[in-house]
């Protein structure tokens, strides 16, 4: 069975500019996190969603966004990009929509902001 | 909002020897604790989870406790390999809040052969 992929791997962008990152969960799973992981912030929740319904939503400006499709198929938007948003971006994948159950991540996607 | 505390930041232990990671949470309506284990360039990989109805749980060499009165739950690696040298997380979520989990501040270990 595939596992969670995110595309691209890796992006570099400037500042005032924005960014679409994909995420394909593994097959059957419909729930989709996304998560932004910096070395001073950690492992930080960006929002949930399931059946194309955000259920979840982190402290985050409201320049991310994100949406979901009828495929579980995922994406979330930064836009207007600062330097501060140059982080590993995370997708993770769960097969139910209850709580409680196993997450599995993606390898990220690796965002550079100049 | 949820609070996950974890330590140490880094450990250091001799190949064969054990290491444990220590993680406290604030709310105690927090009913799954997940262990991730992320190395170099690569997503966080789940090794273990544990949930409130359980006390402690075991896979071959891992290991996690979980005590909620004290709101603390703990990462056990016996018989240490230099494969286990890498990032690990612990993380603390609430069933009935969907699937978002609130991460601790990461622990290195770093296994000496």
């Amino acid at each position: 069975k595939a596992g969670v992929t995110q595309t691209p791997r890796y992006l570099i962008k400037t500042r005032g500019q924005q960014v679409t990152l994909s995420c394909s969960p593994i097959s059957g799973h419909r729930s989709v996190s996304w998560y932004q992981q910096t070395p001073g912030q950690g492992l930080q929740f960006l929002f949930e969603y399931f059946s194309e319904t955000q259920r979840n939503k982190g402290n985050f400006p409201g320049r991310f966004s994100g949406r979901q499709f009828s495929n579980s198929r995922s994406e979330m938007n930064v836009s207007t990009l600062e330097l501060g948003d140059s982080a590993l971006y995370l997708c993770a994948s769960s097969l139910a929509g209850q709580g409680s159950n196993e997450q599995f991540f993606g390898p990220g996607t690796r965002l550079t902001v100049l | 909002g949820e609070n996950v505390e974890q330590h140490p930041s880094t450990l250091s232990v001799q190949e064969g020897d054990s290491a444990v990671i220590k993680c406290t949470y604030s709310d105690s309506a927090s009913n799954y604790f997940p262990w991730y284990k992320q190395e170099l360039g690569k997503g966080p990989q789940l090794i273990i989870d544990i949930r409130s109805n359980v006390g402690e749980k075991k896979d071959q060499r891992i290991a996690v406790t979980l005590n909620k009165t004290a709101k603390h739950f703990s990462l056990h690696i016996t018989e240490t390999q230099p494969e286990d040298s890498a990032v690990y997380f612990c993380a603390a979520s609430m069933g009935n809040a969907g699937n978002m989990l609130t991460f601790g501040g990461g622990t290195r270990l770093m296994v000496k052969p």
